[in-house]
């Protein structure tokens, strides 16, 4: 397995534009994240899906954002009409469910919004 | 509202001595508790986890210390080696099987030769 899995690792857009990313997680695992982290800050979560369900989203997903888990394998989140305070880096991370440690993080998408 | 909070944006410490990383928190429904390290242009990567029930945890060079009743822990590194270089992150969460993670704004750690 070869981990979290990010893509595209970098995507710079400009204002008023779409973006999505894609996270594949960890095959077995049926929980996925996805966070947050501008600079200087740790990552700050915005939901997370069980399976296909998204069982809980942060009040930072604006009704630009949205996330899906279709076959509660790999998740998309995209963000429409982009704006300048939408630059972050996003993180998409998974785990097992009722697990005693921390979920496994990918590297990351850096979105810069010009 | 912080509710995770590392006063120290960064620690510089000489090799082979001991690291000491500091936390604090302010939300007492907490009770789960976790250290993750960051090197550039990767993710997050698990290290080392304490429960409420426990005040401290160790786990090779690495031991966390959890002071309840301050509402604050600490991650000590023995010896610093120059590997350990990276942003350290706690994060807090409400129960084990954590759905939800708070971070703390991270402290950059520099282990010099």
């Amino acid at each position: 397995d070869t981990g979290v899995s990010q893509d595209p690792r970098h995507k710079i857009t400009k204002r008023g534009q779409n973006v999505t990313f894609r996270c594949d997680p960890i095959s077995e695992h049926n929980r996925l994240y996805w966070y947050r982290q501008t600079l200087g800050q740790g990552p700050e979560f915005l939901t997370y899906f069980q399976n296909e369900a998204q069982l809980e989203k942060s009040r930072l997903l604006s009704d630009r954002f949205s996330a899906e888990r279709p076959k509660g394998s790999f998740s998309t989140l995209e963000i429409q009409r982009t704006e300048q305070g939408d630059s972050a880096m996003y993180l998409c991370a998974s785990s097992l469910s009722g697990v005693s440690y921390g979920y496994t993080f990918g590297s990351g998408t850096r979105l810069t919004v010009v | 509202d912080q509710q995770v909070k590392q006063n120290s944006p960064s620690l510089s410490v000489q090799e082979g001595r001991i690291s000491i990383l500091n936390c604090d928190y302010t939300n007492s429904m907490f009770d789960y508790f976790l250290w993750y390290k960051k090197y550039p242009a990767e993710g997050p990567t698990f290290l080392i986890s304490i429960s409420s029930i426990k005040d401290k945890n160790e786990d090779g060079r690495f031991t966390v210390f959890l002071n309840k009743s301050a509402k604050h822990l600490s991650l000590h590194i023995v010896p610093s080696q120059p590997g350990d270089s990276a942003v350290y992150f706690c994060a807090a969460s409400v129960g084990q099987g954590a759905q939800k993670l708070v971070f703390g704004q991270g402290t950059r750690l520099t282990i010099n030769p």
